[in-house]
């Protein structure tokens, strides 16, 4: 079954901090993964689509890796503020043209 | 800059009203995507669309149509409104192809309540 995980499901930092949000899939055999960020009440907006031949992609702040052996990919974010507090989602696209969601990790950035 | 925009934010309806929720993207794309998202089971597709007069189920089109007769615009429809389709509803777009393949553009959203 192809599933995609995300943890923590809720994380608090201070403002300033470099953090990691996870997530995780089962099955190798994904054409690509995004990540989304989502605001309280809100509609999602993409941060950053990586193809499954990429290791990696960059937006300012925001870094995503994906590891297709290891079923991960992660989203680093550096320096972080009180604005970057929201949903972060993860959402996988396999070969069949499956479109998994993971569940999202709620991020609290605090002044 | 991609536009989604949905009819209504917030709507309230009672049991068994018909109801349709509208979706518009002003960037001349090809797919169009509804969605309902609940807590705890996340983003879940209800039915896609990838040209016009064309739709494809999702992963729960039960109590749901859709129509799509002009390239811009995709409406959800509940035939019967049930108090279990009470829901954030999401319509999105994406540039080309079959399915997904390229990033999807999101809408703000619709809180649907069925009392």
């Amino acid at each position: 079954k192809q599933e995609v995980t995300q943890i923590p499901a809720a994380l608090s930092v201070p403002e300033g901090e470099n953090l990691v949000l996870n997530c995780s899939f089962t099955d190798s055999a994904i054409y690509n993964l995004q990540w989304f960020r989502q605001d309280p009440g809100k509609g999602l907006t993409s941060l950053l689509l990586i193809q499954s031949s990429q290791r990696e992609q960059t937006s300012g702040r925001l870094n995503a890796s994906l590891d297709k052996s290891s079923g991960r990919s992660t989203l680093y974010i550096a320096a972080s503020q009180p604005g970057d507090s929201a949903t972060y989602l993860c959402a996988v696209e396999y070969n069949n043209r499956k479109l998994i969601w993971g569940l999202g990790t709620s991020l609290a950035v605090n002044p | 800059d991609v536009k989604v925009t949905q009819s209504s934010r917030y709507l309230v309806k009672r049991t068994g009203e018909k109801v349709f929720l509208e979706c518009v993207q002003d960037m001349d794309h090809e797919n169009m995507f509804w969605y309902r998202q609940d807590p705890g089971l996340g983003l879940r597709l209800i039915y896609f669309s990838y040209d016009v007069k064309m739709k494809e189920k999702g992963d729960i089109p039960e109590g749901y149509s859709v129509s799509r007769e002009k390239k811009e615009r995709f409406s959800l429809i509940l035939e019967s409104a049930s108090t279990n389709q009470t829901s954030m509803y999401l319509c999105a777009s994406s540039l080309w192809g079959l399915a997904v393949r390229e990033t999807q553009y999101f809408g703000p959203g619709t809180r649907l309540l069925v009392l």
